[in-house]
C-alpha cells in the first residue's frame, strides 16, 4: 500500500508570514493525484489544493501553492500571507488513478497562526 | 448540491448498544468512503464502495462493524455491539472518477459523526 508521511506534527507561523508544510509519499505508480486538506476545529475536511501527477506545473490556489517534486516524491504546501483562519490541521493525501482509487492520508500537521 | 450529508452529528450510546451512522453522498458520485478519526490513529479508511459495491473492507476493525450501500444515495455504517474504544469521529466521503469526460478525483467529506460510547 502507498504511504504518506508528514514529518511535522506541529508548525507555527506569524500572521502575514509564509509557512511550508512537508509531505512525502511512497509509490511505484506513475499516475496519481495529491491533495492537501484542511481540518479546522469545526472538524470539516476542506480541500485546499490538488495536483495531478502528470502535470509538471505546480498547482496554485490564491495564497496556497505546492512544490511538487515527482522524482523525489515530495509534495509540500506553501501558505503565503498567513491568516488567523488558516489555523487548522492539514492533511496530505494520495490517490491512485488506477489501483483501486482509494485515498491514503498522512498523519497531519497542526498549524498555529500567531497574531 | 448540499454536499455529503451525515447523520447524526453527535451520538452518545451505552456500551453494548447498536449504533447506525448514515451517509448521503453527493448526487452522481460513484465512490463512497468511510473513515474513522482518532487522536491515536489519525484517519483510518474503514471501507469504500464503487457503484454501491464494497471494494475493500480490510480496514474494518472487527466483525462488529458492517457497512452497506443499498443504493447510490445512501450508505450506513453499523457497529453492533458498540464498545468504548469505538469512540471516534466517523467521516463519510464521496468522489467521482470519470474517464473520457475529465477526471474528478477529489473526495468531498461530510461533517462527520462524533460517536461516544460510554
Amino acid at each position: 500500500a502507498q504511504t504518506v508521511t508528514q514529518s511535522q506534527p506541529e508548525m507555527s507561523v506569524q500572521e502575514a508570514e509564509t509557512v511550508t508544510l512537508s509531505c512525502t509519499y511512497d509509490t511505484s505508480e506513475s499516475d496519481y493525484y495529491l491533495f492537501w486538506y484542511k481540518q479546522p476545529p469545526s472538524r470539516q475536511m476542506i480541500l485546499v489544493i490538488r495536483q495531478e501527477a502528470y502535470k509538471q506545473q505546480n498547482a496554485t490556489e490564491n495564497r496556497f501553492s505546492v512544490n511538487f517534486q515527482k522524482a523525489a516524491k515530495s509534495f509540500s504546501l506553501k501558505i503565503s500571507d498567513s491568516q488567523l483562519g488558516d489555523a487548522a490541521m492539514y492533511f496530505c493525501a494520495y490517490r491512485s488513478a488506477s489501483n483501486g482509487n482509494q485515498f491514503y492520508f498522512g498523519t497531519g500537521t497542526s498549524l498555529t497562526v500567531i497574531p | 448540491d448540499a454536499g455529503v450529508i451525515q447523520s447524526p452529528r453527535h451520538e452518545v450510546t451505552e456500551m453494548g448498544q447498536e449504533v447506525t451512522l448514515r451517509c448521503k453522498p453527493i448526487s452522481g458520485h460513484d465512490y463512497l468512503f468511510w473513515y474513522r478519526q482518532t487522536m491515536m490513529r489519525g484517519l483510518e479508511l474503514l471501507i469504500y464502495f464503487n457503484n454501491n459495491v464494497p471494494i475493500d473492507d480490510s480496514g474494518m476493525p472487527e466483525d462488529r462493524f458492517s457497512a452497506k450501500m443499498p443504493n447510490a444515495s445512501f450508505s450506513t455504517l453499523k457497529i453492533q455491539p458498540s464498545e468504548p474504544r469505538d469512540s471516534a469521529v466517523y467521516f463519510c466521503a464521496s468522489s467521482l472518477i470519470r474517464t473520457g469526460g475529465g477526471l474528478h478525483p477529489t473526495a468531498f467529506f461530510g461533517q462527520g459523526t462524533r460517536l461516544t460510547v460510554v
